[in-house]
């Protein structure tokens, strides 16, 4: 079971934009870095934002991220039909020292 | 650019050890750490534990007990073992390069079926 909660599907039309919320405690998100993958079935997961907020080369800049206190927030702005994919946040839990996961969010483009 | 594969057998006996190895191409193995995550079908991403080049090892607490995660540079390849599995190890396992938070890149992953 998943120490990091996120919303199980957002969606949104072309060109409008999505935010992922991301939400932990204090073992693991507010004293941690946050990163956020992206997922496509059948594909290796893609790194989005790492440390945060910052991006890998690459990566567009319509993916943004952010960390407030206990939650983490991964916004999509200029939603395209190619980001249709499963979203999920991750970082370390110093209280299970481990790497930990969130539940993961489908999003749709309608 | 850094590129991983995961290979091994598909299918698993229960009580028995599961065992995948992940060849990296374009880079040498002899640097960053690199980890083992899972994901049981319809579930979400398990960290299972990493490697560092120098060969020191941290487990997920919760497997900790049944795996082993090794490394050949010889080979530029790490590799994991889990002893013990049950249908609860059924899952996709993929490799990356990476400790516990930043993850990149990820192979595309492997099925693991534990079933007799």
């Amino acid at each position: 079971q998943s120490v990091l909660t996120q919303p199980p599907s957002v969606s949104a039309a072309p060109g409008q934009k999505v935010t992922i919320s991301c939400s932990g405690s204090s073992s693991n998100i507010e004293n941690n870095y946050v990163s956020w993958y992206q997922h496509l079935p059948g594909t290796a997961p893609k790194l989005l934002i790492y440390d945060n907020n910052k991006r890998p080369s690459g990566i567009p800049h319509r993916f943004s991220g952010s960390k407030s206190g206990t939650s983490a927030t991964l916004g999509i702005t200029g939603l395209q039909t190619e980001d249709e994919a499963d979203y999920y946040c991750g970082t370390w839990d110093s209280s299970l020292s481990a790497g930990v996961f969130g539940t993961g969010t489908e999003v749709t483009v309608l | 650019q850094v590129q991983l594969q995961e290979s091994g057998p598909g299918l698993v006996k229960p009580s028995e050890t599961l065992s995948l190895t992940c060849i990296v191409s374009g880079g040498s193995i002899s640097s960053h750490y690199w980890s083992w995550i899972r994901q049981p079908p319809g579930k979400g991403l398990e960290w299972i534990g990493y490697i560092y080049y120098t060969g020191s090892t941290n487990y997920n607490p919760s497997l900790k007990s049944r795996v082993i995660i090794s490394l050949d540079t010889s080979k530029n390849q790490f590799s994991v073992k889990l002893t013990s599995v049950t249908a609860a190890d059924t899952a996709m396992y993929y490799c990356a390069r990476g400790a516990d938070v930043l993850f990149d890149p990820w192979g595309q992953g492997t099925l693991v079926t534990v079933s007799s």
